[in-house]
């Protein structure tokens, strides 16, 4: 297994609160992504890193910001949480040097905004 | 439009049984195609991924690409229950700042009865 781990794994929350969801990797890969997956949606890429201090926005980067002040941690923040944002959140980092991008996902975060 | 495109299913084969899934893409420039398998409150995992035309093939999986067709299949040769499961499809677009930036389908629920 990729050594992906996100925390929290569970969390409630009410509607303008900020939240922040942890990604940890112990591969040391450059790249790292957060996605959400919702229902009729499929998953969808909020934000991704190719490295320290280097983020990009991605499909649905609305209501999201990133942070990323060192190789393994990647962290995704919701200033104000909203009803729309409750969902399941990934981690993923991308295979190593030789890959061809594939993703390898974490656990997941299910966040619920009240 | 939508960019990846799969058979939402659910799609119902006996065990022993071929079990094909589909994938339609919009993107012709797309370089590289992923099959991912979700149970149920798990995350996705990597099955395989294919970049050339034609047909590849590990154990009881072939990915089949058909790049001017725009098509990308999956063949589960030998069905089990434990099979039984959502398969997603993802793409990664042209280009090098598409690395590990795919674009998912919203899968295809597959039920394997005994």
């Amino acid at each position: 297994d990729a050594g992906i781990t996100q925390s929290p794994r569970h969390k409630v929350t009410e509607t303008g609160t900020p939240v922040t969801l942890r990604c940890h990797q112990t591969e040391n890969h450059r790249y790292m992504y957060w996605y959400r997956q919702d229902p009729g949606h499929g998953l969808r890429l909020i934000h991704y890193s190719y490295g320290v201090k280097d983020t990009d926005k991605g499909e649905v980067s609305d209501g999201y910001s990133v942070s990323r002040s060192k190789t393994e941690d990647f962290l995704l923040t919701l200033e104000s949480a909203t009803s729309s944002q409750t969902s399941v959140y990934f981690c993923a980092i991308s295979g190593g040097p030789q890959g061809t991008g594939e993703l390898f996902f974490g656990e997941g975060s299910r966040l619920t905004v009240l | 439009q939508k960019e990846v495109e799969q058979n939402s299913g659910p799609l119902s084969v006996p065990e022993g049984a071929i079990a094909s899934l589909n994938c339609t893409y919009s993107d012709r420039g797309s370089q590289s195609f992923f099959w991912y398998r979700q149970y149920s409150g798990k995350s996705p995992e990597l099955i395989m991924f294919i970049y050339s035309n034609g047909d590849k093939e590990d154990g009881r999986f072939t990915a089949q690409l058909n790049k001017a067709s725009q098509y990308v299949s999956l063949l589960i040769r030998d069905s089990q229950p434990s099979d039984s499961a959502t398969y997603l499809c993802a793409v990664r677009g042209a280009g090098g700042t598409s690395y590990g930036k795919l674009t998912f389908g919203q899968g295809t629920i597959l039920t394997v009865h005994p």
